[in-house]
């Protein structure tokens, strides 16, 4: 496709559910990139792929939250038993080793 | 850790100059951006400046930095209500086979033009 896109846009889930976010990334593109932007506060790293390295899970918050990602393509980013603290917007980004990251529209996650 | 700071909120009016400031300390940060987020809109990349350059314009846009201070600022000229946005500041450090790094942002500074 032409950008980024991620499914669903808006998800809203009862805490103590999972939940997945889905990510597209540009074709091509061999790093993708997850974020978590909190109401009124900037973006926050979660997870970085890059080709076939191991991925950086370094931002990820707890053992709660994990992602994969299927070659150089989807990624799913998994949140168990989700808590009030987990709703935010989650935006994916990816890049090509000479590109700077474009990102998609985000899923506006709410747990009630 | 790595950390981003912005002044929150700036107000300018409609025609003048907007410098949004921003420092960081990281000092490996080998790329520094500006992105601009509006209502309801994606993330949009504004400009980006390499670690090894004090200044960039493109067009209405110059970013200055001060590497020893750790200081990058965004200057928009003639600034227009089309300009209100919240902007991030940025940075990463790119390793030696990989991406240009993943990103960490600083908290935004909301930009508001008034007529």
């Amino acid at each position: 496709g032409a950008g980024v896109s991620q499914s669903p846009s808006n998800k809203v889930t009862e805490k103590g559910k999972d939940v997945e976010l889905r990510c597209d990334p540009i074709s091509g593109h061999t790093a993708l990139y997850w974020y978590r932007q909190r109401l009124g506060q900037g973006l926050e790293f979660l997870i970085y792929f890059q080709g076939n390295s191991a991925p950086d899970k370094s931002g990820l918050p707890s053992d709660r939250f994990s992602a994969e990602r299927t070659g150089e393509s989807v990624s799913t980013l998994t949140i168990q038993r989700t808590q009030q603290e987990d709703s935010a917007v989650y935006l994916c980004a990816s890049s090509s080793w000479t590109s700077e990251q474009f990102f998609g529209p985000g899923t506006r996650l709410t747990v009630l | 850790g790595e950390d981003v700071e912005q002044s929150l909120f700036l107000s300018v009016r409609e025609g003048d100059s907007s410098v949004i400031n921003c420092t960081y300390t990281d000092s490996s940060s080998t790329y520094l951006y500006w992105y601009k987020q509006e209502p309801g809109a994606g993330l949009q990349l504004l400009t980006y400046i390499f670690s090894n350059m004090d200044m960039k314009q493109d067009q209405r846009l110059t970013v200055l930095l001060n590497k020893k201070d750790k200081h990058l600022s965004l200057r928009i000229a003639d600034t227009q209500t089309g300009d209100s946005a919240i902007y991030f500041c940025a940075e990463s450090h790119q390793g030696t086979t990989d991406s240009w790094g993943k990103l960490q942002f600083g908290a935004g500074t909301q930009v508001v033009v008034t007529p």
